[in-house]
């Protein structure tokens, strides 16, 4: 069974820091992940995936995360902050191992405050 | 290119009634999946269609819950009859299939919010 770890629920950072979500996975196969976004009152947006290509993914918006098998994550971050990017944030897992889609398995998610 | 839709996006309905969500995936795309987040908890995976066929239907909480994709086209959630405990925020997506190239990104709807009082 896959499950995935979001470390903090709420994160707060001032505009203009590094932005700093934590994102750990459990697979018994290679993994695909991905990083979901949730502003107000809106859908999940995707902000990056990562496919088994490069380990460094860049996303929308000025966010990447880097695949670390050795330790099992896949973390989000974003060099400088902006008042914008206030919002949920879901890391999920999905097993493609049999090549065909299946389901996402997601986090508890984090929701950003992004502070002057 | 339009994209998931859901409807109604708000319902609050009493304890022991009936209420159909429904979902419009983006035109084209074989797979279909219905998610739920109750409030504080993770979002999680009720099922998937493939066209209209249920691929993997392991999250459905119980039988109160009935899913369908008539014609592989939209789908439907029916919660019946619904309990204080159905209430959240249900989530559609769709994806298309392998043969076409994608790497399964999953588009989602904007959610339903139900409200089970």
């Amino acid at each position: 069974a896959q499950s995935v770890t979001q470390l903090g629920s709420h994160v707060s950072v001032s505009e203009g820091a590094l932005v700093l979500l934590r994102c750990n996975y459990s697979s018994s196969v290679p993994p695909y992940l991905f990083w979901y976004v949730q502003y107000p009152n809106q859908g999940l947006q995707l902000l990056l995936k990562y496919t088994s290509a490069a380990t460094l993914v860049k996303g929308i918006n000025g966010f990447e995360a880097e695949f670390k098998k050795s330790e099992t994550s896949f973390h989000l971050t974003k060099p400088s902050a902006h008042m914008s990017d206030a919002a949920e944030y879901f890391c999920a897992v999905s097993d493609h191992w049999t090549g065909t889609a299946s389901k996402l398995t997601f986090g508890t998610g984090t929701r950003l405050q992004v502070t002057l | 290119e339009a994209g998931v839709t859901q409807f109604p996006s708000h319902s609050v309905i009493e304890k022991g009634q009936t209420v159909t969500l429904r979902c419009d995936p983006i035109s084209g795309h074989d797979n279909l999946y219905w998610y739920r987040r109750v409030m504080g908890k993770e979002i999680k995976f009720l099922l998937h269609f493939v066209k209209e066929s249920k691929q993997d239907e392991s999250g459905m909480p119980n039988n109160r819950f009935l899913a369908e994709r008539t014609g592989g086209t939209y789908s439907t959630l029916k919660v019946q009859p619904a309990e204080l405990e159905d209430s959240g925020v249900y989530f559609c997506a769709s994806s298309q299939d392998r043969t076409q190239g994608s790497s399964y990104e999953q588009y989602f709807g904007p959610g339903t919010r139900l409200t089970v009082t």
